[in-house]
């Protein structure tokens, strides 16, 4: 089944305490990006690549890295979280051509104490 | 600053009439315009989209409507279905499509 896997669907941690959220896919695309959903904000887009080894800020890259070593995988990483980064996180992939539409992982609840 | 906003936060309609979920968008570039559909515990899922050079795409019960002198993008849900309740995101982009912009969303619920 063509999908995108995001792990864990939900993190509870502390202030400073590294955390990687992974994303995987299995469609062979060549886009993949990180977005976060905030009441009232809706969804921003944090980092995104558009190959291995390539990748690109978004609107609110701010406290996080990300990498791409892999076709399929780009992890999202938080070196030392903050409770303002308490989010719903999205990882989404396309085939990467010009206006394809988005496919999304199902979500990662991170809490940060 | 939000370029895509979506001003109703909820909207309520009965099965079997229609619902228009509203958009509005302040930046100019944007040439690509799309609609995802978001159930509770899972990720968004497209739904339908359209570029700049129309003004209306259609499949099946959906059709969005794009009125760039107004920078207002519509999307009609027509007859509406209970499983159509979820949060709808419309969202934008330009140039090479690298960056998407999204709406704050509209919480659709449709009364059986």
């Amino acid at each position: 089944e063509a999908q995108v896997t995001q792990n864990p669907r939900y993190l509870i941690t502390v202030t400073g305490k590294k955390l990687t959220v992974t994303c995987s896919q299995n469609m062979n695309h060549e886009y993949m990006s990180w977005y976060r959903q905030d009441p009232g904000l809706g969804l921003r887009q944090i980092y995104y690549s558009m190959n291995v080894e390539v990748t690109d800020k978004g609107d609110v890259p701010e406290g996080y890295k990300v990498s791409r070593k892999e076709k399929r995988n780009f992890p999202l990483i938080l070196e030392s979280p903050s409770p303002n980064q308490t989010s719903l996180y999205f990882c989404a992939s396309s085939p990467g051509r010009i206006n394809e539409k988005l496919f999304f992982g199902s979500g990662t609840q991170l809490s940060v104490l | 600053d939000q370029q895509v906003k979506q001003n109703s936060p909820s909207l309520s309609v009965q099965e079997g009439r229609i619902s228009i979920l509203n958009c509005d968008y302040t930046n100019s570039m944007f040439d690509y315009f799309l609609w995802y559909k978001k159930y509770p515990a899972e990720g968004p899922t497209f739904l339908i989209s359209i570029s700049s050079i129309k003004d209306k795409n259609e499949d099946g019960r959906f059709t969005v409507f794009l009125n760039k002198s107004a920078k207002h993008l519509s999307l009609h849900i027509v007859p509406s279905q209970p499983g159509d309740s979820a949060v709808y995101f419309c969202a934008a982009s330009f140039g090479d499509g690298n960056q998407f912009y999204f709406g704050t969303g509209t919480s659709l619920t449709v009364i059986p």
